[in-house]
């Protein structure tokens, strides 16, 4: 069974400030990995992709995750905050046997402060 | 049609009442999927659908319902709406072969009082 852990509901940084957001995993199998940003009231966005081919993945905006298999995590970072990066982030995983669908993190809300 | 459309965007529903979301794609995906957003618990997966004419249940299918008639629609259907379906619905679509990326809906904003 698949299964994601973000720790940290809430983070809070100024704007400036280093982000980086936490994400742990647990599969079975060598995972893919992703993470989603949800601005409010919206649907899901995709910022990035771990699908093997190198450790270290930029996105779009700046972000970037790094996949570290002895850890198992695949935290998201971003050199700089902007006031435009607050939203809700989760992390997730597929590629189980037979399993397509994502398996998604409770998911971590980034407050930036002026 | 850009992605996924999902309708209606947001409604209030009488408890015990049928309800259902629907949910099309104009990608050519074979895979589709039914989510619900409800706060700290982050998405789970109601029901998927790996091509049409099959689908699947997920971590919470108890009183929901989908069919899969042809590649682009995938309708979520409610029988009899309860209190605790109130939550956001995502609807979402991915290539058949990995990483299974998924392209989400606007989403469908439900309240069952």
């Amino acid at each position: 069974a698949q299964s994601v852990t973000q720790l940290g509901s809430h983070v809070s940084v100024s704007e400036g400030a280093l982000v980086l957001l936490r994400c742990n995993y647990s599969s079975s199998v060598p995972p893919y990995l992703f993470w989603y940003v949800q601005y409010p009231n919206q649907g899901l966005q995709l910022l990035l992709k771990y699908t093997s081919a190198a450790t270290l993945v930029k996105g779009i905006n700046g972000f970037e995750a790094e996949f570290k298999k002895s850890e198992t995590s695949f935290h998201l970072t971003k050199p700089s905050a902007h006031m435009s990066d607050a939203a809700e982030y989760f992390c997730a995983v597929s590629g189980g046997t037979g399993r397509r669908a994502l398996t998604f993190g409770s998911g971590t809300r980034l407050q930036v402060q002026p | 049609i850009a992605g996924i459309t999902q309708a209606p965007t947001s409604q209030i529903l009488a408890a015990g009442r049928r309800m259902t979301l629907r949910c099309t794609q104009d990608m050519r995906h074979n895979a589709m999927y039914w989510y619900r957003q409800d706060l700290g618990l982050g998405l789970r997966l109601i029901h998927y659908s790996n091509t049409a004419g099959t689908t699947g249940k997920g971590e919470v299918p108890d009183g929901y319902s989908v069919s899969r008639a042809n590649t682009d629609d995938f309708p979520l259907t409610l029988a009899s709406a309860v209190p605790s379906q109130t939550s956001v619905y995502f609807c979402a679509s991915s290539e058949e072969a990995g990483p299974y990326e998924q392209y989400f809906g606007p989403g469908t904003r439900l309240t069952v009082t």
